[in-house]
């Protein structure tokens, strides 16, 4: 099971783009790289999920590499509510597992 | 929108008590998960169930832990023998056939 490296904080202010990157050297062929979010006290949100190269949806990009062994989500403009816990899994249905996450700030 | 809910919202137990946590998947998902979130930790993985048996489990799901899918809408966990250190947030979730699980709101559950 791959194993996922992230920044344990960071912090930003209203209106920047912000970008977290997640390792995952260990990476298997069928595995895909899903972003959670979450808010204190509820439970993770999907974000977004990709293969390889880029995704967008109405909330974030996410960017693989060809050689997969990292991603890296894009949230552009974050506002003070883009503030959480930001969790990249790497896996399959049957075994979907947290790392620790990057917690973000987003200042005003 | 469709949503994964869990029953109770928030369950106190004596230590060595059995406790048994609610889900209701959303209904045409296939595969559902357990995970437990310390107070301030990281979402931890117990344990997926897909076509009426366990998929995958950690190391934390062990004897102690059961899930059922009694009835084809409800998925339990139930703790045997609870220990202090169960204490915890329970998120249930479901998925279809794609890569997006969908998570209850979670079972607090605190072990006295």
């Amino acid at each position: 099971l791959a194993k996922t490296t992230q920044p344990i904080s960071m912090d930003s202010y209203e209106g920047q783009e912000v970008n977290i990157t997640c390792s995952h050297n260990n990476i298997a062929t069928n595995d895909y790289i899903t972003w959670y979010q979450q808010f204190p006290s509820q439970g993770p949100r999907f974000i977004i999920q990709g293969y390889k190269t880029k995704v967008t949806n109405e909330v974030a990009s996410l960017f693989i590499p060809a050689d997969r062994k990292s991603s890296t989500l894009s949230l552009p403009r974050v506002s003070l509510s883009d503030t959480a816990v930001y969790y990249c899994l790497v896996g399959r249905e049957g075994d979907m597992r947290f790392g620790a996450g990057t917690r973000l700030t987003v200042k005003p | 929108e469709p949503e994964v809910t869990q029953t109770p919202s928030h369950q106190v137990t004596q230590m060595g008590q059995e406790v048994i946590l609610r889900c209701v998947p959303i209904s045409n998902h296939l595969y559902f998960y357990w995970y437990r979130q310390i107070l301030g930790q990281k979402v931890e993985f117990l344990v997926s169930f897909y076509n009426n048996e366990i998929s995958e489990k950690s190391e934390i799901f062990d004897d102690q832990f059961s899930v059922e899918r009694p009835d084809g809408s409800n998925f339990t966990l139930k703790i045997r023998s609870t220990k202090l250190e169960d204490s915890a947030m329970y998120f249930c979730a479901s998925l279809l056939n794609d890569y997006e699980q969908y998570f209850g709101p979670g079972t607090r559950l605190t072990v006295t």
